[in-house]
């Protein structure tokens, strides 16, 4: 079974501070984790996945996360936050494969100017 | 460009009528498809895994007679979701891969109102 935890369902930052949107996970196999953003009233855009190898994966729009088998995390980071970052992000899990994905219950992220 | 195409983006229905909502793969074939529901302000829980040529896989707590789910095509699957109510009310989002291992693409939804 898996699931996912994301730590603060709101986090406010301002424009060009860093962004830290937390994620933890649980998986009884190895997992794949994802970071996904949607803009109201859309779809979800891949930010960047884990799947192998390298834990520090880069992603889209200067997103970036690491993946931490000892702390079962996979925080999402930007190091300068603009305006248009303002979204919901969801961190997500699943096995390998890719199949079945669990979504955590996202974070809505607000940039103050 | 969009790789997956869903449609009608809204729609609203009065109670007891059927709605189907369509989602197109544009850009290679699927072999699977998923459907989530999305509440408001709320996480995505998933509904049921297409499959194509065969039936779909539904979630437990999913009335597989209430959320009809055709997947007839490489490229296409439909959701009806038959007989709503109001509190069918919500997002309809699907989704598809086009490998093992490859990430999942979304459509960029469905909303539901039922009056």
């Amino acid at each position: 079974a898996q699931s996912v935890t994301q730590l603060g369902s709101h986090v406010s930052v301002s424009e060009g501070a860093l962004v830290l949107l937390r994620c933890n996970y649980s998986s009884s196999v190895p997992p794949y984790l994802f970071w996904y953003v949607q803009y109201p009233n859309q779809g979800l855009q891949l930010l960047l996945k884990y799947t192998t190898g390298a834990t520090l994966v880069k992603g889209i729009n200067g997103f970036e996360a690491e993946f931490k088998k000892s702390e079962t995390s996979f925080h999402l980071t930007k190091p300068s936050a603009h305006m248009s970052d303002a979204a919901e992000y969801f961190c997500a899990v699943s096995g390998q494969g890719a199949q079945k994905l669990v979504f955590g219950q996202g974070t809505r992220l607000t940039i103050n100017p | 460009g969009a790789v997956v195409s869903q449609h009608p983006s809204w729609v609203i229905c009065k109670s007891g009528t059927s709605v189907k909502i369509e989602c197109r793969s544009l850009d290679f074939q699927a072999t699977t498809m998923f459907w989530y529901r999305q509440f408001p302000k709320q996480s995505l829980m998933l509904m049921a895994t297409s499959n194509e040529g065969s039936k779909a896989t539904y979630e437990q707590g999913v009335e597989k007679d209430k959320f009809l789910i055709n997947h007839a095509s490489l490229t296409l699957s439909t959701l009806t979701v038959t007989s709503a109510h109001p509190e069918d009310s919500s997002f309809y989002i699907c989704s598809v891969r086009s490998s093992y291992n490859s990430p999942l693409h979304f459509g960029n939804g469905t909303r539901l109102t039922v009056t």
